[in-house]
Parts: C-alpha cells; sequence; structure tokens
C-alpha cells in the first residue's frame, strides 16, 4: 500500500459544528503532516507530527486541533470554524522528517465553511 | 524560513516539445533536498523529481529532468515530450537536511507555476 488515504473527499459545515479529518497510511511512515491549500496557491503547513509526536504546529488557530492517536492514523478536529477556512486541507506522510523521499500526499478534502 | 522563488506564474507548451520551469532558492546551507511536485486539477500532489545537493549530477526520471547549479541555487525543471497528461500546476520544494529547530519535516514551496499543454 503506497497511498495517503484521506476522508472524506468533500466537506461543508456550518459555522457552529464540529467534524473531523482523517487521514491514514500504512507505509510505515513515522511522519505525517497537514497542509492548508487555497486556490492557486501552494500549500501552507499547519501541523508536523513526528513519531506520533507533536513537533510543529505553525500558529495555527485552536479551532483546529490536530490528534495523532497512532503511527497510521492522524486526524484533524474542526470546530466553530469561519468562511475564511474553506480551503483544500491536505494530509502527507513521509518516512520520516529528515527522509529524502519527500513526501506522500493524499488527494485532499474540499472544507467549506457557510 | 527559506525562499523559493517560481517566477514564471504561468508556461505554456505545444505537445511533443519541450519546457522549462525555472526555480530559485535561498539558503545558507550547503546541504539539502530539493523537489518538483505536480498538482493536478484532480488536487493531489506528485512527485516528479528529488535532488540531493551534495549530489552534482542532475536528477533525471524519465521525460522529467532537472538542471542544478547549487552556486546559482538555481533547480530548473525539463519537460520533454511533453503531453496533454502533464498539464498542472508545479510547485518548486525545498527541504533542510537536518533539523533547525522549527524546519523539521517542513517543505518550503515556491508559488507554482501552472502548465498548459496545447494539442
Amino acid at each position: 500500500d503506497t497511498e495517503v488515504t484521506q476522508t472524506p473527499k468533500h466537506l461543508v459545515m456550518g459555522m457552529t459544528n464540529k467534524k473531523s479529518l482523517k487521514c491514514e497510511q500504512h507505509m510505515g511512515h513515522r511522519a505525517m503532516y497537514w497542509y492548508k491549500q487555497k486556490a492557486k496557491k501552494p500549500p501552507e503547513l499547519m501541523f508536523v507530527y513526528s513519531y506520533e509526536k507533536l513537533s510543529i504546529n505553525e500558529s495555527v488557530p485552536s479551532r483546529f486541533s490536530p490528534e495523532c492517536p497512532n503511527s497510521s492514523l492522524l486526524n484533524l478536529h474542526l470546530h466553530a470554524l469561519q468562511p475564511e477556512d474553506s480551503a483544500l486541507y491536505l494530509c502527507a506522510s513521509s518516512q520520516d522528517p529528515l527522509s529524502f523521499y519527500g513526501y506522500t500526499f493524499g488527494s485532499g478534502t474540499r472544507l467549506t465553511v457557510v | 524560513a527559506q525562499t523559493v522563488t517560481q517566477s514564471q506564474p504561468e508556461m505554456s507548451v505545444q505537445e511533443a516539445e519541450t519546457v522549462t520551469l525555472s526555480c530559485t532558492y535561498d539558503t545558507s546551507e550547503s546541504d539539502y533536498y530539493l523537489f518538483w511536485y505536480k498538482q493536478p486539477p484532480s488536487r493531489q500532489m506528485i512527485l516528479v523529481i528529488r535532488q540531493e545537493a551534495y549530489k552534482q549530477q542532475n536528477a533525471t526520471e524519465n521525460r522529467f529532468s532537472v538542471n542544478f547549479q547549487k552556486a546559482a541555487k538555481s533547480f530548473s525543471l525539463k519537460i520533454s515530450d511533453s503531453q496533454l497528461g502533464d498539464a498542472a500546476m508545479y510547485f518548486c520544494a525545498y527541504r533542510y537536511l537536518t533539523d533547525r529547530g522549527s524546519t523539521l519535516g517542513r517543505l518550503y514551496f515556491g508559488r507554482g507555476t501552472q502548465l498548459t499543454v496545447w494539442p
């Protein structure tokens, strides 16, 4: 299995809702990442997990809450989002945080906040 | 923070022709990694090619090759025999070889070049 699987592919949520994004990989990778991407812009780093520990939080608002229950799974819990949080959320993994082999990306979750 | 610059917001190429996408970067490191990623309309980011800075030889993957000029901090991507499926946004990215504090695992992306392929 050489994929990073993200669910759901599309999500529409109201500003008072609570939802979660899920990311899963079975490649034995020990680093996982959340990125946010606006249309026609590069991805912006949100969080880095290295060996299941949060190693980078890019000053992301607390309405985004990451969780890494095990080495294969990464969640992003969403609560009280704003319309400007609408974006493509990309999950990625790599063998380790310093791997030459770069990232394997998932296909993303398109989030719309209404 | 590292700066990666892609000076061509858009490029176009005729099918079967060759196109070169430019990328420059700013770093004080002697060793690092460089990548080109492709993002088609399907939105999944796909690794095209990677380069280790301490290797002088330019990386090649089938129709994709790079021109890595370390002294000039330049890392251009050449696509030969362009195909319709090459149409996508292309991102150049930089990665530290070692942890510099808040750099662990991070990819620094350029702003991207949108490539159109004409039949």
